[in-house]
């Protein structure tokens, strides 16, 4: 059973630091990974993409993808209040346009 | 860019009835578009894949004859529910991609109440 697993949290960051969020998978065969944020009661919104190893930077979002260990992380700097969410991590496999989803890390920025 | 609208953004209906969810991509041509469904506190799970002018990929568990998906042009996917009961009440989450890419982006969801 392919497998994306974060850590439920929450992860609790005072404002103004880094948030840094990890997600792992099982499919070696992974060929994208994904960030999602999700606000509670709405739907994912995407907020960066990776395909390579190493690291993707986008503002404050940075990226981080090592095929070898099977982790994509993501860094959030200057974390605000409005960054309290929860962060999805999803893979999509090789030979398919299925996304595995993980759980979700719960993020609380405090002011 | 890359907008996808849902409608109706919630519902509620009796027990027994059909409910028709609308998905939309409104500046882009979705060749696959996907519905989720999300229960409280959990995960999204897919439930199937649909692409324009085929037949809607179901995942294991999700009944084709409960949930029907029509994706009848390039930018409309529709879900029914038809004879909805309370364990159907959840949110319901599509996405769409377009050709030559694996993003998906997500509608609003549409929030399924029961009674």
């Amino acid at each position: 059973q392919k497998e994306v697993e974060q850590n439920s949290g929450p992860l609790s960051v005072p404002e103004g630091a880094i948030a840094s969020l990890n997600c792992t998978y099982s499919d070696r065969g992974s060929q994208s990974f994904f960030w999602y944020r999700q606000y509670s009661g709405k739907s994912p919104e995407l907020i960066m993409f990776i395909y390579s190893n190493g690291d993707k930077e986008d503002g404050r979002f940075t990226a981080q993808l090592n095929k070898a260990s099977q982790y994509v992380s993501l860094l959030i700097r200057d974390s605000q209040p409005s960054d309290s969410a929860t962060y999805l991590c999803a893979v999509r496999g090789g030979g398919t346009y299925k996304y595995i989803f993980g759980t979700g890390t719960r993020l609380k920025v405090l002011a | 860019g890359a907008v996808v609208s849902q409608h109706p953004s919630w519902v509620i209906c009796k027990s027994g009835t059909s409910v028709k969810i609308e998905c939309r991509s409104l500046d882009f041509q979705a060749t696959t578009m996907f519905w989720y469904r999300q229960f409280p506190k959990q995960s999204l799970m897919l439930m199937a894949t649909s692409n324009e002018g085929s037949k809607a990929t179901y995942e294991q568990g999700v009944e084709k004859d409960k949930f029907l998906i029509n994706h009848a042009s390039l930018t409309l996917s529709t879900l029914t529910v038809t004879s909805a009961h309370p364990e159907d009440s959840s949110f319901y989450i599509c996405s769409a991609s377009q050709r030559g890419s694996d993003t998906q982006y997500f509608g609003p969801g549409t929030r399924l109440t029961v009674l």
